[in-house]
């Protein structure tokens, strides 16, 4: 079946710095990919989509120059977060849809980032 | 716009017993609904989903059936087992179609023990 990959599935950083977020659809060509913020014992939310080749789309209220979305490729998106703070820890995950591809979504395990 | 509300957990019960986790939606089109389930630590799964009036998505053991009256997706379980234990949510796609964004529900926490 259709795998996402997520990387890396913890990162501590310190306040101040970036950290990238590697999001890879193993098996198939992922044409939408979507990233979601996840609090702790809350629902997910979605910050952005991205559709290769184009800019990704934000959520209203997420700040698109901090959290920098790349979907250069049919296989990888990537999620930064600039100048990370304490209050941008959380878990992200993301979400791969391709072409033809009839069951759904595939989410990647997601990412506990802590920034210090 | 599209929601979807799910009751309040935590859900706790004993092995065997029967489970029901209440969904009910609403959207402007006649979207596709997913049940997802997620394990401390991980991502989601799916773990069924449908996309017409009257579907009953179904794995597992966990079956869910699509009731357009009721505008409801209620997942049941005939038994659970302490293998079962997550967050499950539920989810919809309006328009239907893997190039919509997903719109989720509160989750609800279940909880089995022996």
């Amino acid at each position: 079946g259709a795998v996402v990959s997520q990387h890396p599935s913890w990162v501590i950083c310190k306040s101040g710095t970036s950290v990238k977020i590697e999001c890879r659809s193993l098996d198939f060509q992922a044409t939408t990919m979507f990233w979601y913020r996840q609090f702790p014992k809350q629902s997910l939310m979605l910050m952005a989509t991205s559709n290769e080749g184009s800019k990704a789309t934000y959520e209203q209220g997420v700040e698109k120059d901090k959290f920098l979305i790349n979907h250069a490729s049919l296989t990888l998106s990537t999620l930064t977060v600039t100048s990370a703070h304490p209050e941008d820890s959380s878990f992200y995950i993301c979400s791969a849809s391709g072409t033809g591809y009839l069951t759904g979504y595939t989410f990647g395990s997601g990412t506990r980032l802590t920034v210090v | 716009g599209n929601s979807v509300t799910q009751m309040e957990g935590p859900v706790t019960l004993s092995e065997e017993a029967f489970l029901t986790i209440n969904c009910t939606y609403t959207a402007t089109g006649y979207p596709s609904l997913f049940w997802y389930v997620q394990y401390p630590g991980e991502g989601l799964q799916l773990l069924l989903k449908a996309t017409k009036a009257d579907d009953k998505g179904s794995n597992k053991g966990f079956e869910a059936t699509y009731r357009k009256e009721t505008t409801s997706f209620h997942l049941e379980k005939g038994s659970v087992q302490v293998s079962d234990s997550a967050v499950y949510f539920c989810a919809l796609s309006d328009p239907p179609g893997t190039a919509s964004k997903l719109t989720f529900g509160t989750g609800t926490r279940l909880q089995v023990t022996l």
